[in-house]
C-alpha cells in the first residue's frame, strides 16, 4: 500500500504562472481532501472531493483556485496566476468513507510551492 | 477568538520526561478529536483519535478530552529524542466537514 501520493514534492513557479498539484489517494479511497499550511500557521482546510464531485469547497479562495477529482486519475489542485502569498505546503489526504474526518485521515507528504 | 488555540512552543524537555501537550477550542459542535505528529518537511501522521469526552491510551501516548472545559490533552510517557516533532491537534463536528487544526506545538526532547 503506497499511501497517499503527492507530486511534485517541490514546485517553483514565477508570479503569474499556473501551478498544478496532483494527489493519488490510498488504494480504495474515494474521498480526497486538500489542506494548505502557510509558514507558522496550522493546516487550513480547502476542499473536499469525491470522484467527479466537489462536496465542500468552503475553504477555497474564491478566485484562481480550483480542484477536481476525475473518474480516472489523480485529484488535481490548480492555482492560476500564482502570487507570492500562494507559497505554502499543500497537503492532500484521503479516506475510505464519508465520515473519514471523524477518525482522522491519512495525509500525503505534501507539495511545497514556492512562488518567485 | 480562534476556533482552536495551541501553544506553538518550542517545548523542550529531557529524555524520559512526561510531556503534556494541550489545545483549547471554542466550538461546542466538535465531537471528534485527533492528534497528529509532523516531522520537519513531512506530512502529518495520525497518532490518536477520540470521540467525545474521556481518555484513550496507546502505548506511551494518552489522549484526554474534557468537553465541559473544551480542553484536550496528549501525554507522552518516557519521551524519546525521536518524539521531537510538531504535534497538531485537530477536531471535527462529525460528518462531511473538514478538520480544524491547531497551529501545532514544536516539541524538542533533549538526549
Amino acid at each position: 500500500n503506497a499511501g497517499v501520493m503527492q507530486n511534485p514534492r517541490h514546485l517553483v513557479r514565477r508570479r503569474g504562472q499556473e501551478a498544478r498539484l496532483r494527489c493519488s489517494p490510498m488504494k480504495g479511497h474515494s474521498h480526497v481532501y486538500w489542506y494548505r499550511q502557510l509558514p507558522e500557521e496550522g493546516l487550513k482546510f480547502m476542499v473536499y472531493l469525491q470522484k467527479e464531485n466537489i462536496i465542500d469547497e468552503s475553504g477555497m479562495p474564491k478566485e484562481r483556485f480550483s480542484a477536481e477529482f476525475p473518474k480516472e486519475g489523480p485529484s488535481i489542485l490548480r492555482i492560476q496566476q500564482v502570487v507570492r502569498g500562494d507559497s505554502a505546503a499543500y497537503f492532500c489526504a484521503s479516506s475510505l468513507k464519508l465520515t473519514g474526518a471523524n477518525y482522522g485521515y491519512t495525509f500525503g507528504s505534501g507539495t511545497r510551492l514556492t512562488v518567485v | 477568538q480562534k476556533e482552536v488555540e495551541q501553544d506553538p512552543g518550542p517545548l523542550s524537555v529531557p529524555e524520559g520526561a512526561i510531556v503534556s501537550l494541550n489545545c483549547t477550542y471554542s466550538n461546542s459542535a466538535f465531537q471528534y478529536f485527533m492528534w497528529y505528529r509532523q516531522y520537519s518537511r513531512k506530512g502529518p501522521e495520525l497518532l490518536m483519535y477520540t470521540y467525545s469526552s474521556g481518555n484513550k491510551e496507546d502505548g506511551r501516548f494518552t489522549a484526554q478530552v474534557d468537553k465541559s472545559s473544551k480542553y484536550i490533552s496528549l501525554f507522552i510517557r518516557d519521551s524519546q529524542p525521536s518524539d521531537s516533532a510538531t504535534y497538531l491537534c485537530a477536531m471535527s463536528g462529525g460528518g462531511a466537514d473538514g478538520l480544524t487544526f491547531g497551529k501545532g506545538t514544536h516539541l524538542i526532547i533533549q538526549p
